[in-house]
């Protein structure tokens, strides 16, 4: 089965600093990938995705995550940061066989101060 | 777009009774639905697997009687924590997909408090 890690819980950054968010998987398989964002209180919203093709993906909002397959990793980045990018910020994989079974990391709580 | 809807959004029960939420898929038929539960600064942990017109499949350790699940319709799936107690307390929160193997669409959540 698959898993991931994120490698950082809280990611404390100033506004307009740049960001960026580690996640880290594991998988005999081939993979797909996701980051996905959670404001208080609410679902998930999906940034972005990797499923094939360009290892750079961008995705809403100013994200984009690069998917490396030598070092199993796909970490979200931002060149500058708002202060509405204060979330819980989730990376999440699944196997290209059975999409439906999505691993969670941990989250990231990134926090953007003023 | 792909928007999921569940309700309600909050709900606080007394211990021993039984609540249901709802996950409509409301612009798309949603041949999957799936169900989660996330504890206070924590990460989602799949509860279970919904098929349209079959019995639900569920992960490891969830209790089948416990958490009942029906998806009765392409819109429509429901979880109902039966006798609930206060350690049933926390975040549900459903997704669907409109075909086996695409991407996963989440509703906003459900805040269950057991007093």
């Amino acid at each position: 089965a698959q898993s991931v890690t994120q490698l950082d819980s809280q990611v404390p950054v100033f506004e307009e600093a740049p960001v960026e968010l580690r996640c880290n998987y594991s998988s005999s398989v081939s993979v797909y990938l996701f980051w996905y964002v959670q404001y208080p209180n609410q679902g998930l919203q999906l940034l972005l995705k990797y499923l094939s093709g360009s290892t750079l993906v961008k995705g809403i909002n100013g994200f984009e995550a690069e998917f490396n397959k030598s070092q199993t990793s796909f970490h979200l980045r931002k060149p500058s940061v708002h202060i509405s990018d204060t979330a819980e910020y989730f990376c999440a994989v699944s196997d290209v066989y059975n999409n439906n079974d999505m691993r969670f990391g941990a989250g990231t709580r990134l926090t953007v101060k003023p | 777009g792909a928007v999921v809807s569940q309700h309600p959004s909050r709900v606080i029960c007394k211990s021993g009774t039984s609540v249901k939420i709802e996950c409509r898929s409301l612009d798309f038929q949603a041949t999957t639905m799936f169900w989660y539960r996330q504890f206070p600064k924590q990460s989602l942990m799949l509860m279970a697997t919904s098929n349209e017109g079959s019995k639900a499949t569920y992960e490891q350790g969830v209790e089948k009687d416990k958490f009942l699940i029906n998806h009765a319709s392409l819109t429509l799936s429901t979880l109902t924590v039966t006798s609930a107690h206060p350690e049933d307390s926390s975040f549900y929160i459903c997704s669907a997909v409109k075909r086996v193997q695409e991407t996963q669409y989440f509703g906003p959540g459900t805040r269950l408090l057991v007093l």
